[in-house]
């Protein structure tokens, strides 16, 4: 079955303890993106990568990592976490930019994340 | 920079009514536009995907037009049923054509 997975789905932790949100997909994409949705916010982008070793900021980069060593994988990486991150986080990953591809974009389930 | 409204916030019908969803988009130079439908506490999936040469795309009951020109996109539900509602959100391409720019979303109530 073709999916974007995350973990964890849930996640409560304190300022400044480092986590990773890992994200995966099982679909050969090669571009992959991490959005944040807050309540009359929208969906903002954080980062997103066009391929492996290639990761551009989004509109919401500060206070974040990515990494992309394999295609499959994307994690989003947060050193120094801080309330206003609270937030439910995305994945999301498709065929190629949307400018180019007709492809959909494929969607993980979120990870809820509380910074206290 | 691109940007994306959708008009109303939120909507209430009763079932069996067609409705028609309302996005707005600042750039008219977009390569895709594409609406999703989120379910609480879930991800998004796609519905509809309209490419920037085509005028509208249609998937069972959903039907989702394109006016560049006019920088506007709607997405049309027929006889909708309960299980429709969720929040529909609609997305733009930016400028260059990498991302995706998405709306606040209308949260839609279907009532029995």
């Amino acid at each position: 079955e073709a999916q974007v997975t995350q973990n964890p789905r849930y996640l409560i932790t304190v300022t400044g303890k480092k986590l990773t949100v890992t994200c995966s997909q099982n679909m050969n994409h090669e571009y992959m993106s991490w959005y944040r949705q807050d309540p009359g916010l929208g969906l903002r982008q954080i980062y997103y990568s066009m391929n492996v070793e290639v990761t551009d900021k989004g509109d919401v980069p500060e206070g974040y990592k990515v990494s992309r060593k394999e295609k499959r994988n994307f994690p989003l990486i947060l050193e120094s976490p801080s309330p206003n991150q609270t937030s439910l986080y995305f994945c999301a990953s498709s065929l190629s930019s949307p400018g180019i591809s007709t492809d959909t974009q494929y969607f993980g389930p979120g990870t809820r994340l509380t910074v206290l | 920079k691109q940007e994306v409204t959708q008009i109303p916030a939120a909507l209430s019908v009763p079932e069996g009514e067609n409705l028609v969803l309302n996005c707005s988009f600042t750039d008219s130079a977009i390569y895709n536009l594409q609406w999703f439908r989120q379910d609480p506490g879930k991800g998004l999936t796609s519905l509809l995907l309209i490419q920037s040469s085509q005028r509208e795309q249609t998937s069972g009951r959903l039907n989702a037009s394109l006016d560049k020109s006019s920088g506007r996109s709607t997405l049309y539900i027929a006889a909708s049923q309960p299980g429709d509602s969720a929040t529909y959100l609609c997305a733009a391409t930016d400028n260059y054509g990498q991302n995706f720019v998405f709306g606040p979303g209308t949260r839609l109530s279907v009532l029995p």
